[in-house]
């Protein structure tokens, strides 16, 4: 099945670093997203991208979607202690896949104060 | 704009019985997809429902089912539980499911014993 590979797996930064994080497929990808996971909560999603090469940012977050729509990947500057959480980027298949998202593993993120 | 609920919070049954799961999505939204997350698959995509209809599906067995009503608020029931079924189940709302982004719920954390 379609698989997405996300790393790191985990990062241990100090707070005030820049964060990157990415995830590639062999498949194509008509929509990227991506979401962060608190403990006992669904997923939040921070950033939204639809076309090959956009690049949008939310605040601090700054993600982008690869030329080829089979990668992405997500920056965070300045980390703050309450960026700590599971980072999941998620891919939407082309048409004929409606509703169903694919999940890359997590990059699960510590920050030191 | 009140967000996606899902009712209830946390669950414990014991294997064998049946359990029923409910999501209301955002007001407006009619794509409703429910997705098993567990410490060892990750994020894994049951089914989509819009409009009353089951328009996608992932594989797992068929113990696990769905239902969408005309207010699109759904219902995913898991008969013959067991112990692997332990994971929290989300739901995410979208308008329509094709490309557009979905949101998601807090999950029902369900515990078989």
């Amino acid at each position: 099945g379609q698989q997405l590979n996300q790393s790191p797996q985990s990062m241990f930064i100090q707070e005030g670093e820049d964060v990157s994080m990415n995830c590639t497929s062999s498949s194509i990808f008509n929509t990227w997203l991506w979401y962060k996971q608190d403990p006992g909560e669904g997923p939040v999603l921070l950033i939204a991208l639809y076309k090959a090469g956009e690049l949008t940012s939310n605040g601090r977050l700054t993600a982008q979607f690869g030329i080829t729509r089979k990668d992405s990947f997500l920056n965070i500057s300045a980390s703050i202690p309450s960026d700590v959480g599971i980072y999941f980027c998620a891919g939407q298949l082309p048409p004929g896949n409606t509703g169903k998202l694919i999940f890359g593993q997590g990059t699960t993120l510590q920050v030191k104060p | 704009k009140a967000g996606v609920t899902q009712t209830p919070r946390y669950l414990i049954k014991t294997r064998g019985q049946q359990v029923t799961l409910s999501c209301s999505p955002i007001s407006g939204h009619r794509s409703v997809s429910w997705y098993q997350q567990t410490p060892g698959q990750g994020l894994q995509f049951l089914f989509e429902y819009f409009s009353e209809t089951q328009r996608n599906k992932g594989n797992f067995p068929g113990r696990f089912s769905g239902r969408q009503f005309s207010n699109s608020r759904s219902e995913m029931n898991v008969s013959t539980l067991e112990l692997g079924d332990s994971a929290l189940y989300l739901c995410a709302s979208s308008t329509s499911g094709s490309t557009d982004t979905q949101y998601f719920g807090p999950g029902t954390r369900l515990t078989v014993l």
